[in-house]
């Protein structure tokens, strides 16, 4: 099983300023890396697929990068509705896995 | 629109058995590979199963191997999970998903087991 490690488990940023959240994998997983957003009471909303790619309708401040085993997502000028926590997963292998989240909150 | 909308959530008592079910709308269903996703309360996400297209190669995670089953009906466009021997452990949120990277969402049925 590929492990999923995300860290910092907390992120603490003023509205607009820049937040960079990690995604490890214990194996490469090539580009297969997706991201989401999860705000309280509401299913994951897909952000980043193929480790890069923007889903329809997210916003350009989003963007994803990385390769292998190492991964970032960037979020430029947070907003106040960006403030949520972020899942990376892996689907290059069965089975698929979840990081255990980065919570982004206010400072 | 394109939706998931799952159903047969609800209170079980450990040892029992539940279905949930899952109809999708909006998308050629028979074309993707359908997952379910759970989310014990105040944890992270956690992959349950996956099934393919024809439905004939299902996976599924340790924790409900052999207790859970994938299955799916592209003439009723619905995705299905049969859940036996329930544990207390297997209190969450179900989320049906769309594909492998999970573009479209449920809006999440609850499972809760207990005495």
């Amino acid at each position: 099983e590929i492990v999923m490690t995300q860290s910092p488990a907390t992120l603490s940023v003023s509205p607009g300023e820049r937040a960079t959240l990690s995604c490890r994998a214990s194996q490469s997983i090539t580009n297969n890396l997706a991201w989401y957003q999860q705000k309280p009471g509401q299913a994951p909303r897909l952000l980043i697929y193929g480790a890069s790619t923007r889903a329809t309708g997210i916003p350009a401040r989003f963007s994803g990068s990385g390769s292998g085993t190492e991964f970032t997502l960037t979020i430029t000028s947070l907003q106040s509705e960006d403030f949520a926590v972020y899942y990376c997963q892996q689907h290059n292998n069965w089975p698929l896995t979840f990081g255990g989240g980065t919570k982004v909150e206010i400072k | 629109e394109v939706q998931l909308l799952e159903s047969g959530g609800g209170l079980v008592q450990p040892g029992g058995s539940l279905r949930l079910s899952c109809a999708a709308s909006g998308f050629t269903f028979s074309n993707y590979v359908m997952t379910w996703v759970r989310q014990a309360p105040g944890k992270g996400l956690e992959w349950v199963s996956s099934i393919l297209i024809g439905g004939g190669n299902t996976y599924y995670a340790d924790s409900v191997k052999g207790r859970f089953t994938i299955s799916r009906d592209n003439s009723k466009n619905t995705l299905y999970l049969q859940m036996n021997s329930l544990r207390a452990e297997d209190t969450a949120v179900y989320y049906c998903a769309k594909g492998t990277a999970f573009d479209i969402w449920g809006q999440g049925t609850m499972v809760t087991v207990s005495s």
